[in-house]
Order: C-alpha cells, then structure tokens, then sequence
C-alpha cells in the first residue's frame, strides 16, 4: 500500500507566475484535502475534493484551485503567485469526506521571490 | 480569529520525562480532536485522537486528556525519548465539515 506522495519537492516561482502541484492520494482513498503550512505555523485548509468535486473550501482567494482526476489524484494551481505564498503545500488523502482519517504526505515546498 | 490556541510555542525535556502539551479551543460543537506529529521535511501524521464524550484516551506513551467543561485537551508524552524529538500539532474539526482546524504548534527537544 502506498502513501501519499507529492511533486515537486521544492519548487522557486518568482511573483505573479503561475504553479500547479501534483498529489498521488493512498490507494483506495476517494477524498483530497489541501493545506497551506506557513513556516512556523500550523496547516491551514484550502480545500477538499471528493469524486472529482470541490467539496469545501477555506478562507483563500479563487486564484487557488484545483481539480481531482478520476483516479482521485489531485492538482493545486495557484495563479498571480505572491510572496506570501511562499509555504509548504500539504496534500492529505482519506477515506471519508470531512476532516478525519488524513494521511498527509511531505509536501511541496514553494518558495516565491 | 483562532479557533485552536496551543502552549507552549516549544518545551525542552529531559530523556525519560513527561512532555505534556496543552490545547484550548472555543467552539464547543467540535467534536473531533486529534494530535499530529510532524518531523523536519514530513508531512503531519496522525498520532492519537479523542472525542468529548471521553476523558482519556491512552495509546503506548501517548495519552490525551480532555476537559469538556474547561474547553481544553492535553497531550502527555510519557518516558519521553530523544526520537520523539519534533512538532506536535493539536487540532480540532466540527462533525459534518470539511476541514481540520489546526494549533500553531509546539516545537519538543528531548535532550539526552
């Protein structure tokens, strides 16, 4: 059984450029969340997929998206790339809607200068 | 405004101490709250988690307490050992949402 694995690693924008990060979610899981993890902060939820559909979102502006693929893979665009971006983007896989039974994968890291 | 507040900010703790981290949290319609350690270049795992209509919760060296009067919830790290070394998270999610609403962490050094 496999984790959640992310790409790329790490990742340097330069402001008002456009990225898209991947998630591969655990085998068997249908529901993709995303969080945004400040150096020295806590995870903060972006949104969540479930069956190809945003399912819920949190306090960020429409220029994160995203979208889930029939294989419940996922993708992160962020547009307009600001310097405040610059964070850990944490992709979490599970079973259910909601916000229980995550398994989180490493992250990307994006750095935007 | 934060829904989850976390003490301390970091704690230093001999080998074979307690570590013990607090949460207080101010919606009382959450009724889901787990803990998550995250290592250096990791994602967050989940390590133990609650539910109000119990206490205590005990799993190895982990244990979590929970006040539902008080709106708070601890975790204990019994016989704390240096490769407990790294960031815990308290969190909390209401039933029926989508999203975990997380503390801002608490960096624990265990020394030899």
């Amino acid at each position: 059984e496999t984790g959640v694995t992310q790409s790329p690693t790490h990742l340097i924008k330069t402001r008002g450029q456009q990225v898209t990060l991947r998630c591969s979610s655990q085998s068997g899981h249908n529901t993709v969340s995303w969080y945004q993890q400040a150096l020295g902060q806590g995870p903060q939820f972006i949104f969540q997929y479930y069956r190809e559909e945003e399912n819920g979102r949190g306090n960020f502006p429409p220029r994160f998206s995203g979208l889930q693929f029939p294989n419940y893979s996922s993708e992160l665009n962020v547009n307009a790339l600001e310097l405040d971006d610059s964070a850990l983007y944490l992709c979490a896989s599970s079973l259910v809607r909601g916000g229980r039974g995550y398994t989180f994968g490493s992250g990307t890291r994006l750095t935007v200068v | 405004q934060q829904q989850v507040k976390q003490s301390p900010q970091s704690l230093i703790v001999q080998k074979g101490g307690i570590s013990i981290i607090n949460c207080a949290y101010e919606n009382t319609a959450f009724d889901y709250f787990p803990w998550y350690q995250q290592f250096p270049g990791k994602g967050p795992a989940l390590l133990i988690a609650i539910r109000p209509d119990v206490s205590e919760k005990k799993e190895g060296r982990f244990t979590i307490s929970f006040n539902k009067s008080a709106k708070q919830f601890s975790l204990h790290i019994m016989d704390s050992q240096p490769g407990d070394s790294a960031t815990y998270f308290c969190a909390a999610s209401l039933a029926g949402s989508y999203q975990l609403t997380f503390g801002k962490g608490t960096k624990l050094s265990v020394i030899p």
